[in-house]
């Protein structure tokens, strides 16, 4: 069964606390894995777009890099405004056509 | 630039009644998609539409419909609505059903009573 899960469920970090958020996904054919953002009550806001196992990509304090099962995003040196969900969805073709999973996210605080 | 449009914003409605959520794309980009968000957990996949034509379907009942005009703009349909159907709404455009980056709407909020 496709399924995209993400680790942990929440994380509270200290201001300048590097840490890193996981999303694992079981999913064939896979044609990209999308890292977004999320404030409370808003719409997602993209980040990132990975395809393929070994590419990075990086947004001021973000990077995003992908793996065969899994992808990581890195933040380094947090600040209080990254507080946020950080959502991870995975596009996938199918014969019925494209197929879109996300994660439940991570729910992050970042404390001054 | 205009962003992704959503409308309404909010929406209260009584059980077996139905709704038309509306969404317009970004200028340019063919594709728009449909999520449903419940509190708590991430966007579920409903329709992704592109030049007018459906191009994936996730996991839901027939109640739930779609469609894509000429000017790539979108309205999502549900019928006989449940409880169950409160949610956030959410739309994103991309430029095609490929691209790399996809925009979202800030999503209508649904309450069923």
């Amino acid at each position: 069964e496709d399924q995209v899960t993400q680790s942990p469920e929440a994380l509270r970090l200290q201001e300048g606390e590097s840490s890193s958020l996981n999303c694992s996904y079981t999913v064939s054919g896979l044609r990209g894995l999308f890292w977004y953002r999320q404030d409370p009550g808003k719409g997602p806001e993209f980040l990132f777009t990975l395809y393929s196992a070994g590419e990075e990509k990086e947004k001021e304090r973000l990077k995003a890099t992908l793996t065969k099962k899994e992808s990581f995003l890195h933040i380094t040196a947090p600040k209080p405004e990254d507080s946020a969900t950080y959502l991870c969805a995975v596009q996938a073709r199918i014969s019925t056509g494209n197929q879109f999973y996300f994660g439940t996210g991570t729910s992050l605080t970042v404390i001054p | 630039d205009a962003g992704v449009t959503q409308s309404p914003t909010h929406l209260i409605k009584t059980r077996g009644q139905h709704v038309t959520l509306r969404c317009s794309p970004i200028s340019g980009h063919k594709s728009v998609s449909w999520y449903q968000q419940v509190l708590g957990q991430g966007p579920q996949f409903i329709f992704q539409y592109y030049e007018k034509e459906e191009r994936g379907r996730g996991n839901f009942p027939d109640r739930f419909s779609a469609r894509q005009f000429p000017n790539y703009s979108s309205e999502l349909n549900v019928n006989a609505l449940l409880l169950g159907d409160s949610a956030l709404y959410l739309c994103a455009s991309s430029q095609s059903p490929g691209s790399p980056e996809a925009f979202f709407g800030q999503g209508t909020r649904l309450t069923v009573v």
